[in-house]
């Protein structure tokens, strides 16, 4: 049980490159997300995916698009990467449930855009 | 939207000591709120919860207390030791569909031996 795995762990983009951050979780979760870390900022939702073919805006969706491909994965995408967009990227899964809401994390990716 | 406000933003505490750390939220519909820990270069990971039907929440040296009607809860840690270290995160779930999540800015706690 690998819990919530991510890649990259670590990537550096030029101005204006694209990528996609890749998510998966093997806990049969129904929910997932993509938070920002930035010092001093705490963790703000970019997109979140209540379910399986279902995705939301968070606090700070600008710059970025999401694929909920099946109910394992969840990608984030960076269709034009900019400097303000250096960043410690997570991903986080729960179980929609009345009896737990607890968030289970990934890793993490360290995104550097110069 | 929710707002999640979090102080102090760093701590300091001789081991043995007790540390509080302090949140507060704007949105009243809010009904979910839980502590992250998160170590140096690793993932946060919740060590405890608390619902808004609850007042208080103990967990052995852990306790989360909530003031509903202040819109406020707090983290309480006793007997902290060096290995407590870390940034502690609040949150606060948004009652709506899809389970939106709001996080404090981070306390830096450190446990001076």
């Amino acid at each position: 049980n690998a819990g919530v795995t991510q890649t990259p762990k670590f990537q550096v983009l030029k101005t204006g490159q694209s990528m996609t951050l890749q998510c998966a979780q093997d806990m049969n979760h129904n929910s997932m997300y993509w938070y920002r870390q930035d010092p001093g900022m705490g963790l703000r939702l970019i997109y979140y995916s209540a379910s399986e073919g279902t995705t939301d805006k968070g606090e700070v969706p600008n710059g970025y698009n999401v694929s909920r491909l099946n109910k394992r994965e969840f990608s984030l995408r960076l269709e034009s990467a900019a400097p303000s967009q250096t960043s410690v990227y997570f991903c986080a899964s729960s179980l929609y449930s009345g009896s737990s809401y607890e968030q289970y994390f990934g890793p993490g990716t360290r995104l550097t855009v110069t | 939207g929710e707002n999640v406000e979090q102080h102090p933003s760093t701590l300091s505490v001789q081991e043995g000591d007790s540390a509080v750390i302090k949140c507060t939220y704007s949105d009243s519909a809010s009904n979910y709120f839980p502590w992250y820990k998160q170590e140096l270069g690793k993932r946060p990971q919740l060590i405890i919860d608390i619902r808004s039907n609850v007042g208080e929440k103990k967990d052995q040296r852990i306790a989360v207390t909530l003031n509903k009607t202040a819109k406020h809860f707090s983290l309480h840690i006793t007997e902290t030791q060096p290995e407590d270290s870390a940034v502690y995160f609040c949150a606060a779930r948004i009652n709506n569909y899809g389970q939106n999540f709001v996080f404090g800015p981070g306390t830096r706690l450190s446990v001076l031996p």
